[in-house]
């Protein structure tokens, strides 16, 4: 069964400093990777999808994917205290009808 | 406009007691989920339906039903509810399991 793990459970940047996610699975036949953001008390919302080896922009958001690693990263460019929230990573295992989630990363950007 | 629906959005029951939970969207995706969010746990699958009268059990689907009459709506229910379904439940929808869209979510807390 795939299992997705993401780290730091917690991470504080500076306003305007990179921030870097990161997310691995364990199934290498995964095909189908989305970030996803949740502001306190709110719905999740997506952020950048990414289906294969390489990076994918948006806005300020990167996905970084390298299934050999099994590792999917997400960057975030001068991120601003309203990106405060927690970040899920989610992985969809090929031919599989759901995505697999994460448990998150908190993060907190400090003006 | 693209949007996920949940009601209600807080509800208090008593342990027995009969729970519905509701969603609708408005985009006509064929595919509807039903996850609960809980500290240290994440996001689990209780769910999900692949259009009307076809739904499928998800990962922790003990203690819930659901029921889907009509593709823009998806029901939750708890029969006699219980202490340790007090949760905050997410309904999303999506298009043949792409991108999902998730509502604002349903607190509920069953004493």
């Amino acid at each position: 069964q795939q299992k997705v793990q993401q780290s730091p459970e917690s991470l504080t940047v500076s306003e305007g400093a990179m921030a870097s996610l990161n997310c691995t699975f364990s199934d290498r036949s995964s095909d189908n990777f989305r970030w996803y953001r949740q502001h306190s008390g709110k719905g999740l919302e997506v952020l950048v999808s990414i289906f294969s080896d390489g990076e994918k922009e948006e806005g300020s958001f990167t996905a970084h994917l390298n299934r050999a690693s099994l590792h999917v990263f997400l960057h975030i460019r001068e991120p601003q205290p309203s990106d405060s929230a927690l970040y899920l990573c989610a992985v969809r295992a090929e031919g599989a009808d759901r995505l697999t989630f994460g448990k998150g990363t908190q993060l907190i950007i400090q003006p | 406009d693209m949007k996920v629906t949940q009601m209600p959005r807080y509800l208090i029951k008593r342990m027995g007691e009969n729970v519905l939970l509701e969603c609708g969207q408005d985009m006509s995706h064929e595919t509807m989920y039903w996850y609960r969010q809980d500290p240290g746990l994440g996001l689990q699958l209780i769910y999900i339906s692949y259009d009307v009268d076809s739904n499928s059990e998800g990962d922790i689907p003990k203690g819930y039903r659901v029921s889907r009459k009509k593709r823009e709506h998806f029901s939750l229910i708890l029969d006699s509810a219980k202490t340790n379904q007090t949760s905050v439940y997410f309904c999303a929808s999506s298009r043949s399991g792409n991108t999902l869209y998730f509502g604002e979510g349903s607190r509920l807390i069953v004493v």
